[in-house]
């Protein structure tokens, strides 16, 4: 059983491209949580999806950010604009469940904005 | 709001030495408390977690944390690190919320001495 799987692990775009993070969670998941970790601070957690479904944004910026996770395919975080300080590790979890489980973790992709 | 403490950033230990690495949360409720380990270059472990019952709980590689509710504490110990323990570690927390979504300290890292 594979686990979550993220591509790319590095990615270096210019101020102003989008990035596209992909994440695939491990085999009978359905949820899906993105977080993100800024230099010498823990992770922050940024949205939660359930197929298809947004469930809670709360950690996501208003702009630019946003996320889908589609009944076929990997769920995608996506960057428009991309400026300096999106620069950062991007890790995806994925659990069967919402509570009283655990969630898996990706390598994360780290994303260097130059 | 909710929030993780972990009160070591960085600890410096010599092989055999014993280990305790803080951590306290600041919800009230009923909480869902998690250790993760992540090794250079790898993806986030789960060492150990603690959802009810048994306060003292046990992991894997040796680990066990120690949840005491009246201290808001969920603190990792072990006995006796090796080099190979030489990772980062995060407590984490589910606190009130009901979506999974987990709160992390800001990460100690743990560099062991051969």
């Amino acid at each position: 059983n594979a686990g979550v799987m993220q591509n790319p692990r590095h990615l270096v775009r210019r101020r102003g491209q989008e990035a596209r993070l992909r994440c695939s969670p491990m085999k009978g998941h359905s949820h899906v949580y993105w977080y993100r970790q800024l230099p010498e601070e823990g992770l922050k957690f940024m949205v939660y999806l359930q197929k298809e479904n947004i469930i809670d944004e709360s950690g996501m910026p208003k702009e630019r950010f946003s996320a889908e996770f589609p009944k076929e395919g990997p769920s995608i975080l996506r960057i428009q604009q991309v400026v300096r300080g999106d620069s950062a590790a991007y890790f995806c979890a994925s659990s069967w469940d919402r509570v009283n489980t655990e969630a898996f973790f990706g390598q994360g992709t780290r994303l260097t904005v130059v | 709001a909710q929030s993780v403490s972990q009160h070591n950033h960085h600890v410096i230990l010599s092989e055999a030495a014993s280990l305790e690495l803080g951590c306290n949360y600041s919800y009230g409720g009923t909480v869902n408390l998690f250790w993760y380990v992540q090794y250079p270059g790898q993806h986030l472990q789960l060492l150990l977690k603690y959802f009810s019952g048994d306060p003292l709980v046990k992991g894997i590689k040796g680990f066990e944390a120690e949840f005491i509710k009246s201290k808001f504490s969920f603190n990792l110990r072990k006995p006796s690190v090796q080099w190979s323990d030489t990772a980062e570690y995060f407590c984490a927390s589910h606190g009130s919320s009901n979506t999974g979504k987990l709160i992390f300290g800001q990460g100690t890292t743990l560099q062991v001495k051969p």
